[in-house]
């Protein structure tokens, strides 16, 4: 079967860094895909990690490590705007995505 | 980036009725589509992935019968969710993958009363 876990809430304070862990199991893996989503609306793509290593994207940065199935994403100079939903997504062979729990984050001023 | 359009936004329908619910690829060709579904305060659940041309797979646990799902073409999939009861209110949304991206509908948010 397939399995993502991260964790299921965050906070940190505006301005600072923080990292939000996911681990996961899975066969035929592919990459993995970090997600936005604020209340109410559609996840909006963040970032994609297909080979081991740090990609960085603006304060937004993931790191994967395919021999650990770990990978974090890591937002800097936290904004009261980016309190939402992070999901991590596993993307597999067979084309499917498969979503983690989410971690809601919350950011405090 | 790709657009995906989904319609209608919000929808609140009759027990007992059917909703049909589109997704577009306004600026690629997607074969294959995939729907998900997200109650309140959880992540997307897939339900099933739509490809063009043949008969969707559907995810363990997910009735066909009831949410029927039809991708004619390139650029469209349909979900029709059948004599809905208040149990199947959710935010139903439909994502297209192209490279290594997944491309969002806005969502339908479900309401059976």
């Amino acid at each position: 079967g397939q399995s993502l876990e991260q964790p299921s809430e965050v906070t940190a304070v505006e301005g600072a860094i923080v990292q939000i862990n996911c681990t996961y199991q899975t066969s035929g893996f592919y990459g993995l895909s970090w997600y936005q989503q604020h209340d109410g609306g559609a996840p909006t793509f963040l970032s994609y990690n297909a080979l081991d290593g740090l990609e960085e994207t603006g304060r937004f940065s993931s790191f994967l490590s395919r021999s650990d199935s770990y990978g974090y994403l890591l937002l800097q100079e936290l904004q009261m705007k980016d309190s939402a939903s992070y999901f991590c997504a596993v993307m597999n062979r067979d084309d499917k995505i498969i979503f983690g729990k989410g971690t809601r984050l919350h950011i405090l001023p | 980036g790709a657009v995906v359009s989904q319609h209608p936004s919000r929808v609140i329908c009759k027990s007992g009725t059917s909703v049909k619910i589109e997704c577009r690829s306004l600026d690629f060709q997607a074969t294959t589509m995939f729907w998900y579904r997200q109650f309140p305060k959880q992540s997307l659940m897939l339900m099933a992935t739509s490809n063009e041309g043949s008969k969707a797979t559907y995810e363990q646990g997910v009735e066909k019968d009831k949410f029927l799902i039809n991708h004619a073409s390139l650029t469209l999939s349909t979900l029709t969710v059948t004599s809905a009861h208040p149990e199947d209110s959710s935010f139903y949304i439909c994502s297209a993958r192209w490279a290594s991206e997944a491309f969002f509908g806005q969502g339908t948010r479900l309401t059976v009363v």
